[in-house]
């Protein structure tokens, strides 16, 4: 079992739609990274959390660290947010940093 | 833009020969990290540089080695390529080393053949 497990794999939706994608992990961390990564590999850090909620434009974060789990919402979807979801759980007292498999996120006109 | 820029964007060798891999990171981050990327899978943390130290490694074995420099500039180096190194390499840089945001390059894509 991975240290970091997202859910789902894959997501289709229809644009407009709220979006939610979500991260479990195993281990304890000092903090969790939300990261977009578009076709081509470019990745961009979308939020970086230890506790609470993080709001930006559409985008929200939110993470529970007695439950072990964040979210990413993406409100009023649009076919530029399709891209690959990835959280990765930097581990307490490590530097190495632990990535979710992915989701990919296709949002359709 | 984040202000990553990694070089070569591509680039193919042979098995057996030997890559390096350079990133230029933003002024003031002293921290830099490398990841693997397979096609079709999340990256695999290499290792981590602070302040040209480093300061935590994944589970890749010694032929990955690097090099951070005082420029803010740092190198991947990979020896006796195999064909499973061929993939996505990204760096990354941050302000803190334990608690920064992260900043990625555009990455480096490696084919072995």
């Amino acid at each position: 079992k991975n240290e970091v497990e997202q859910s789902p794999q894959n997501l289709t939706a229809q644009e407009g739609e709220f979006i939610t994608i979500n991260c479990s992990y195993s281990v304890g961390i000092s903090a969790l990274h939300w990261l977009q990564q578009h076709p081509g590999g470019g990745i961009v850090s979308l939020f970086m959390l230890s506790s609470g909620k993080k709001k930006h434009g559409r985008l929200i974060a939110t993470i529970n660290i007695q439950e072990k789990h964040s979210s990413l919402h993406i409100t009023a979807s649009h076919p530029r947010d399709s891209a690959v979801y990835i959280c990765a759980a930097r581990k307490q007292g490590a530097q190495k940093l632990v990535f979710g498999q992915g989701t990919r996120l296709t949002i359709n006109p | 833009e984040t202000g990553v820029t990694q070089s070569p964007t591509h680039l193919i060798k042979t098995r057996g020969q030997q890559v390096t891999l350079r990133c230029s990171s933003q002024s003031g981050h002293n921290t830099v990290s490398w990841y693997q990327q397979a096609l079709g899978q999340g990256p695999q943390f290499i290792f981590q540089y602070y302040r040209e130290e480093e300061n935590g490694r994944g589970n890749f074995p010694p032929r990955f080695s690097g090099l951070q420099f005082p420029n803010y500039s740092s190198e991947l180096n990979v020896n006796a390529l195999e064909l499973d190194d061929s993939a996505l390499y990204l760096c990354a840089s941050s302000l803190n080393v334990n608690t920064g945001e992260l900043f990625f390059g555009e990455g480096s894509r490696l084919t072995v053949l």
